[in-house]
């Protein structure tokens, strides 16, 4: 079973900041949040993770709350080409070899 | 990024044949690799881990016979659908672990007549 809650659907306007939300109230220590997005009739793309800080990196940044309960995922200045379902994972780091579940995430669609 | 491919990309077969996916990881070596499968409009479903040099591990109510898996080597799995029902029809996608994050294959769409 998934660890985290997304909204099911999220609309963003073209040129604007995307702020998706995901909890994850039942973390453990070692988990990490990662984010992956999928295209219509794609493969998951990765995008990001964190454990405690705040990640930053060329497609998105990633807010983590003090508490490791939720996160955020910021894609700064959202494009058409965004638009894809977007999950959010908690995972020990992948060096463990534990396979990532896939909730339903959030299907983003960003307009003109 | 690290690359993983599939072949084919796409496969439509009779009932009762059988079909062979592949999945590779190209600049690196994955010593564990997944196997998903997503239906339509539905999230991806974990149906095995596969270990270099030993056998998978199947999900719960992911049939060992029917789906074989094959890791014989550090860059390449493969997937075998058995005997491919309509049923079986869906998006089939893999990934490898790298050092940090597992990169996922294009996927493959099954279409069985």
């Amino acid at each position: 079973d998934a660890k985290t809650t997304q909204p099911p659907s999220m609309d963003c306007a073209e040129g604007r900041a995307a702020n998706l939300p995901c909890n994850h109230s039942t973390i453990s220590g070692n988990e990490y949040v990662y984010w992956y997005r999928q295209i219509h009739s794609q493969g998951p793309q990765y995008i990001i993770h964190g454990l405690k800080n705040n990640e930053t990196n060329e497609m998105a940044s990633l807010i983590i709350t003090e508490d490791r309960k939720s996160s955020t995922l910021i894609l700064p200045h959202a494009t058409l080409r965004d638009t894809a379902v977007y999950y959010c994972i908690v995972n020990e780091n992948s060096n463990s070899g534990y396979a990532l579940n896939f909730g339903k995430g959030t299907s983003l669609l960003v307009t003109p | 990024g690290a690359v993983v491919s599939q072949h084919p990309s796409w496969v439509i077969c009779k009932s009762g044949t059988s079909v062979k996916i592949e999945c590779r990881s190209l600049d690196f070596q994955a010593t564990t690799m997944f196997w998903y499968r997503q239906f339509p409009k539905q999230s991806l479903m974990l149906m095995a881990t596969s270990n270099e040099g030993s056998k998978a591990t199947y999900e719960q109510g992911v049939e060992k016979d029917k789906f074989l898996i094959n890791h014989a080597s550090l860059t390449l799995s493969t997937l075998t659908v058995t005997s491919a029902h309509p049923e079986d029809s869906s998006f089939y996608i893999c990934s490898a672990r790298g050092l940090n994050e597992q990169f996922f294959g294009p996927g493959t769409r099954l279409t069985v007549l």
